[in-house]
């Protein structure tokens, strides 16, 4: 079963520093996208990237959020300067033409 | 805004009954996906509904997508220790990129 790979499992970082957090979807699939989960809430929707672009961002994904694909296989979100309420754990996943998403087992980012 | 809403949150089952979760969207949806997400893990792909009125079934559970299709129910026959987690419906967003709203999930927990 294909699977969508996410570095690290775990990340903890000072207020104000920037982390990335990196995704490899699979490999024959077109659709990426970033969620968000805080602890014990519901998934929430980042950004969507296709062919190489933002397709689609939500309210939470300010200046602070940047997405890349820098090299036809990773797909990374860096937030600029971390805030308390970033902490989450964040999903990317990945989807073909037609059917659900396959979704990576997350890296949860603690902010201290 | 667009808006999906599950209940119950949580559930508490002896082994052997039946759960079922009720999912409810302000739009029409043109799909309604399910996902299950165990506790510490990612979401998983369920089932995709497209039709209205379409019943679907996996094993002991059973999907359901409304005539309207704003809403649409799961269901599990007699559950089992592995069906704990949270079941998250998903529908998608406005837009062309595919991007998925959650309901807020509906917890369930089985007692051996």
């Amino acid at each position: 079963e294909p699977e969508v790979t996410q570095t690290p499992s775990h990340q903890v970082t000072q207020m104000g520093q920037e982390v990335i957090l990196r995704c490899v979807p699979i490999s024959n699939h077109l659709y990426f996208y970033w969620y968000r989960q805080i602890l014990g809430q519901k998934v929430e929707f980042l950004v969507s990237f296709y062919n190489n672009e933002i397709s689609e961002k939500s309210e939470i994904f300010d200046d602070q959020f940047s997405v890349e694909r820098p090299d036809g296989s990773n797909f990374t979100l860096k937030i600029r300067s971390t805030k308390l309420e970033d902490s989450a754990m964040y999903f990317c996943a990945s989807r073909g033409q037609v059917g659900g998403y396959t979704f990576g087992s997350g890296t949860r980012l603690t902010v201290v | 805004g667009q808006q999906v809403m599950q209940i119950p949150q949580y559930q508490h089952v002896q082994e052997g009954e039946d759960f079922t979760t009720y999912c409810n969207s302000s739009t029409t949806l043109s799909n309604i996906q399910w996902y299950k997400q165990r506790p510490g893990g990612h979401p998983v792909f369920l089932i995709q509904l497209v039709k209205s009125g379409e019943v679907k079934k996996q094993k002991r559970l059973t999907f359901q997508f409304g005539e309207a299709k704003k809403n649409s129910s799961l269901h599990i026959t007699a559950t089992q220790t592995t069906d704990v987690g949270t079941y998250f419906c998903a529908g998608p967003g406005s837009g062309n990129t595919g991007k998925l709203i959650f309901g807020q999930g509906t917890t369930l927990q089985v007692k051996p």
